[in-house]
């Protein structure tokens, strides 16, 4: 099964850049979707299709996607920004397709 | 504005069945294909099944199948999830969500509140 690997945690001051990367075998090759979850929150989608920003999130989100690892940025990162990040991808490698979650990054913002 | 609310969640004895239900407003619920997606306690989210905007087309994470069935009545806008034979490793909150984008390629963009399904002896 199709698996993603996220590092566990990434610890940022405010106003500073961060990167969260996902890794996969051949993920440049998928549409990479990224969401935040807030304690006590259901996640919401931050970023779909590797790039692409739902209306409402702030430009300071961005995505990029290529060969082995996607990234999430966020750019002058706030205290609103802390909580876990996950990505997601579709596998269709079997004989059905399996929508696949990375384990997930905690955001801690110093 | 999109809600989707499920409900059906409890406590429930290894080995028994529970119905979950997802009642869809403010989208055209027969255009979209659907999906379950769980998270476990302090756990992330486990993507649990799809159904496609007809029904026609459905598939299961390795780990329900053969025990849980998904479903849909586009006449009542209504999204289910049959689970049998749970198991203690199935507790969860249990969310409905929208599945946009192209299909089997897409993203979830609009989550329920989700429904415990606590599984216990």
């Amino acid at each position: 099964s199709y698996v993603l690997t996220q590092p566990p945690s990434v610890s940022v001051a405010p106003g500073k850049t961060t990167s969260i990367s996902c890794g996969g075998s051949n993920i440049g090759s998928k549409s990479v979707h990224w969401y935040q979850q807030k304690p006590g929150q259901a996640p919401v989608v931050v970023i779909y299709n590797d790039s692409d920003r739902p209306s409402g999130i702030p430009e300071r989100f961005s995505g990029s996607n290529s060969g082995i690892t996607a990234t999430l940025t966020i750019s002058r990162i706030e205290a609103g920004d802390e909580a876990d990040y996950y990505c997601q991808v579709w596998d269709s490698s079997g004989d059905h397709a399996h929508a696949v979650f990375g384990g997930g990054t905690r955001l801690t913002v110093l | 504005q999109v809600q989707l609310v499920a409900s059906g969640g409890g406590v429930v004895e290894p080995g028994r069945s529970l119905r979950l239900s997802c009642a869809a407003s403010g989208l055209t619920f027969n255009y979209y294909s659907m999906d379950w997606v769980r998270q476990a306690p302090g756990k992330g989210p486990e993507w649990v099944a799809v159904i496609s905007y007809d029904g026609k087309y459905k598939s299961y994470a390795d780990s329900v199948k053969g025990r849980y069935t998904i479903s849909r009545d586009n006449s009542k806008n209504t999204l289910y999830l049959d689970m049998n034979s749970l198991r203690t490793e199935d507790t969860a909150v249990y969310y409905c969500v929208r599945d946009l984008g192209q299909w089997l390629m897409g993203y979830f963009d609009s989550w329920g509140p989700g429904t415990l399904v606590t599984v216990s002896a």
